[in-house]
């Protein structure tokens, strides 16, 4: 069976860091592409990192420098570090599996998410 | 400001045919990078429903169908039933951001 289990959110002060795992079952983190989308309160999907298969990564405008996204094999896990973070990075984050070409790529599918509250 | 537009609200009665449209420009879909579909629940994940513009998930009703057209993309769903009131997210490829691009959803109300 399928199943992403994210953990590792919770309340953080404004600058600070956190780190969201994403543990996948029924399939190796390598064999397929992952991404990062959050929804923050009330609000629409956003995407916010990829990783392919090969190891390349990708970050939407709004968090790049500032998160890193990564797997862990032996662990079939999925992480986002998040470090430096803002009010406005406020959301449920979920991890997600792509499916389909890179530029065609859609999300098949989904973890139960993970929130993440900024504020001091 | 989400990069795809979606309408806020869509309405309908039991039994009728909605459609929810999902509009971006040359740099996504009118780029001919595909449009995907998924419906949100309150307090749930994502769930895919159309992929490849027209393509249905496995397991998705054939009520649900999409397509697309120049820039922009549409889901209809016919038959509504109260279970299809849900939030809906049209999905799709950037090339000017490098990467994936959501509608801002579409809050579905059935009468």
């Amino acid at each position: 069976e399928v199943q992403l289990v994210e953990s590792g959110g919770g309340l953080v002060q404004p600058g600070g860091s956190l780190r969201l795992s994403c543990e996948v079952s029924g399939f190796i983190v390598t064999s397929h592409y992952f991404s990062w989308v959050r929804q923050a309160p009330g609000k629409g999907l956003e995407w916010v990192s990829v990783i392919y298969g090969g190891g390349s990564t990708y970050y939407a405008d709004s968090v790049k420098g500032r998160f890193s996204i990564s797997r862990d094999v032996s662990r079939n896990t999925l992480y986002l570090q998040m470090n430096s973070l803002r009010h406005e990075d406020t959301a449920v984050y979920y991890c997600a599996r792509a499916q389909g070409g890179t530029d065609s790529a859609w999300y098949s599918y989904w973890g139960q998410g993970s929130r993440v509250t900024v504020s001091s | 400001q989400s990069v795809l537009t979606q309408p806020p609200s869509v309405s309908g009665a039991p039994g009728q045919r909605v459609t929810i449209s999902c509009t971006g420009s040359t740099s996504n879909i009118g780029a001919g990078y595909d449009v995907h579909w998924y419906q949100q629940l309150p307090g749930a994940a994502p769930k895919l429903l159309i992929y490849g513009n027209e393509n249905r998930a496995p397991g998705v009703s054939g009520r649900f169908s999409g397509s697309r057209s120049g820039t922009s993309a549409s889901l209809a769903i016919s038959g509504l039933q109260d279970e299809d009131g849900a939030d809906y997210y049209c999905h799709s490829y950037d090339s000017a951001l490098s990467g994936s691009v959501f509608g801002g959803g579409t809050k579905l109300t059935v009468l």
